[in-house]
């Protein structure tokens, strides 16, 4: 199967910056996917990674290193209705999408 | 509507009984999914079909049948439901299949009893 890890929480202030890293070990490789999901809440889609680099959009940004099977999400300026939970997805050779559990990830005022 | 419709949002019930979660979208997407969610395992895939009239297993797919029968729907049913079914369930889409992203519904929270 696919191993896929990520931290569990995260506690930030407002304002601030967080990271949230994903390390992967899959059969192939063929992009990575960063969701938001609020708790309650479907997953929302926040970001695609399938080349080297980072992809940034607005105060999300993404990061991607195919070598090291390495991620990370970067979460500028932080407000409080970003405390959620982020799930790295990443598709394999196969093109099947797995999760990791997700980081949840709480805003203090 | 607009986008994935999941019903119902919430359903309790009895170990043994058959239950159909129903999924609707109205995106013309040819790929349809079904995950399972819980605590500390994340998502994790039971059935998917990568256009309608064919469908193929997931991860986890002991238990759960799916049909494809047109573009829009994609039910899910436990033909006898047991309490490790117990979960949140969620119906995505994606327009062109495995190469594309996917989009959730909002969700149905099933408790087995």
């Amino acid at each position: 199967g696919q191993n896929i890890d990520q931290p569990t929480e995260m506690t930030a202030t407002e304002g601030a910056i967080v990271q949230i890293n994903c390390t992967y070990q899959t059969s192939g490789f063929n992009g990575l996917f960063w969701y938001q999901q609020h708790a309650g809440e479907a997953p929302t889609f926040l970001s695609y990674n399938v080349l080297d680099g980072l992809e940034e959009k607005g105060r999300f940004s993404s990061f991607l290193s195919r070598s090291k099977g390495y991620s990370y999400l970067l979460l500028k300026e932080l407000q409080m209705k970003d405390s959620a939970s982020y799930l790295c997805a990443v598709r394999d050779g196969d093109y099947k999408l797995s999760f990791g559990a997700g980081t949840t990830v709480t805003v203090r005022a | 509507i607009a986008g994935i419709t999941q019903a119902p949002t919430s359903q309790i019930l009895a170990a043994g009984r058959r239950m159909t979660l129903r999924c609707t979208q109205d995106m013309r997407h040819n790929a349809m999914y079904w995950y399972r969610q819980d605590l500390g395992l994340g998502l994790r895939l039971i059935h998917y079909s990568n256009t309608a009239g064919t469908t193929g297993k997931g991860e986890v797919p002991d238990g759960y049948s799916v049909s494809r029968a047109n573009t829009d729907d994609f039910p899910l049913t436990l033909a006898s439901a047991v309490p490790s079914q117990t979960s949140v369930y969620f119906c995505a889409s994606s327009r062109q299949g495995s190469t594309d992203t996917q989009y959730f519904g909002p969700g149905t929270r099933l408790t087995v009893l």
